[in-house]
């Protein structure tokens, strides 16, 4: 079976504070996929970054930064110096391709409000 | 090229009514999937596809219908509408091949309610 917690439900911080979003899920497989999506107040879903399970490399993308440890089964997300632009539902998912042929589980989303 | 694409944007339909949401990519993307979006829920499979012809069941898929008969399109049918079912739905696609499967690209939702 698999899992993703999110544990946040709503996190609200002042603009240019940092923030994280936490990601903590429950596989059995040694091969899977994780994922973070951006749920903007227009309602799209936004890919924002994947990562296999042989990776553990941290990643940074401008603003943007992820944690990645097996050893607590984490994949957690880090915005620097927020904006008003990044409120948001974040969700993070999960995928065992050798499992069957379900795509995606996701978490139940956190949203995060960034007041000016 | 459009990506995902999803019509209607928004429905209202009365209990027992049927009808069509409608899902189409124009990336050649051989899976294709369905997912609803409820408050505090996340997002849940309904019904998924890993090609033209073969479609298969997610977590809820009880009171949909799926079918592929091409690989741009993928719609999903309410049989008879029932006020559980008011959700947003998103559509989504992806390739197949493993590794690339996972990253899945969503369209811009269907809100649909149900009276």
């Amino acid at each position: 079976a698999q899992k993703v917690t999110q544990a946040q439900t709503e996190i609200s911080v002042v603009e240019k504070e940092d923030v994280t979003l936490d990601c903590v899920y429950e596989t059995r497989d040694t091969t899977y996929y994780l994922f973070w999506y951006k749920q903007p107040p227009s309602g799209e879903l936004v890919f924002l970054i994947r990562r296999n399970s042989f990776d553990e490399q941290n990643e940074i993308s401008g603003r943007y930064s992820w944690n990645f440890q097996k050893s607590t089964s984490s994949f957690n997300f880090t915005i620097t110096a927020s904006q008003v632009v990044d409120s948001a539902v974040y969700f993070c998912a999960l995928s065992e391709p050798l499992s069957g042929n379900t795509p995606l589980v996701f978490g139940k989303g956190t949203r995060l409000s960034v007041i000016a | 090229n459009a990506g995902v694409t999803q019509t209607p944007k928004f429905q209202v339909l009365k209990t027992g009514q049927s009808m069509t949401l409608q899902c189409a990519q124009d990336m050649n993307h051989e899976y294709m999937s369905w997912y609803r979006q409820d408050p505090g829920m996340g997002l849940r499979l309904i019904h998924y596809s890993v090609g033209a012809g073969i479609t298969d069941q997610g977590e809820v898929p009880n009171g949909y219908n799926v079918s592929r008969s091409t690989t741009e399109d993928f719609p999903l049918r309410l049989l008879s509408a029932a006020p559980s079912q008011t959700s947003v739905y998103f559509c989504a696609s992806s390739y197949a091949r493993q590794g690339a499967r996972e990253t899945q690209y969503f369209g811009p939702g269907t809100r649909l309610l149900v009276l």
